[in-house]
């Protein structure tokens, strides 16, 4: 049981370049989440998807894309990098049941855009 | 508008001295409330949760937090701090409005700890 996986770990980009960064999750968990961190700015959402098929808007979202590929993985892409897209990244995916609430973060994509 | 405010953004303490870390909400729903932890260069750690039922709790590392609803806060306390809890802090919570799908991160408090 690995929980949440991001891939890759670090990346650096120019300017107008296009990645994706690669989030899964193994705890069969239907919601999964995307994260952006910045100094002094806290975790501020992206996009999410709350099941298989379904994504929506967060926060943050211009400038990026989400693809909820299947239940496991959900991946975050930058068509166009700029240099404010410079952050660290976090997936995270979520359980709400009757009596629980649990959330699981993955460990982070720190990303540079020159 | 839901929002959850840390109201310092840093707190220096000297180590064996008592933490306290502000959080207050703004919300008309029942929330769930969190505190993490994030050491430098490392990911997010859940240190407590407070999700509707003891209205204080407990989390790892001798941390506490109470909520208090007529208050709409959830201060995290720490009765002495260790040098190993010089790290940044997180509020985050969830609101029954959103079916507690979707987090609000406060901004963060870095706690300074010195000998």
């Amino acid at each position: 049981n690995a929980g949440v996986t991001q891939t890759p770990k670090f990346q650096v980009l120019k300017t107008g370049q296009s990645m994706t960064l690669q989030c899964a999750q193994d705890m069969n968990h239907n919601s999964m989440y995307w994260y952006r961190q910045d100094p002094g700015m806290g975790l501020r959402l992206i996009y999410y998807s709350a099941s298989e098929g379904t994504t929506d808007k967060g926060e943050v979202p211009n400038g990026y894309n989400v693809s909820r590929l299947n239940k496991r993985e959900f991946s975050l892409r930058l068509e166009s990098a700029a240099p404010s897209q410079t952050s660290v990244y976090f997936c995270a995916s979520i359980i709400i049941e009757e009596s629980s609430y649990e959330q699981y973060f993955g460990p982070g994509t720190r990303l540079t855009v020159t | 508008a839901q929002s959850v405010t840390q109201l310092d953004s840093h707190v220096s303490v000297s180590e064996g001295t008592p933490v306290l870390l502000r959080c207050n909400y703004s919300s008309s729903y029942s929330p769930s409330l969190f505190w993490y932890v994030q050491h430098p260069n490392k990911g997010l750690q859940l240190l407590l949760k407070y999700t509707s039922a003891a209205t204080l709790v407990k989390g790892i590392n001798g941390f506490e937090a109470e909520f208090k609803k007529s208050e709409t806060s959830f201060h995290l306390t720490k009765p002495s701090a260790h040098m190993s809890d010089a790290a940044e802090y997180f509020c985050v919570v969830t609101f029954e409005d959103s079916g507690y799908s979707t987090l609000t991160f406060g901004k963060g408090t870095m706690l300074l700890v010195s000998p």
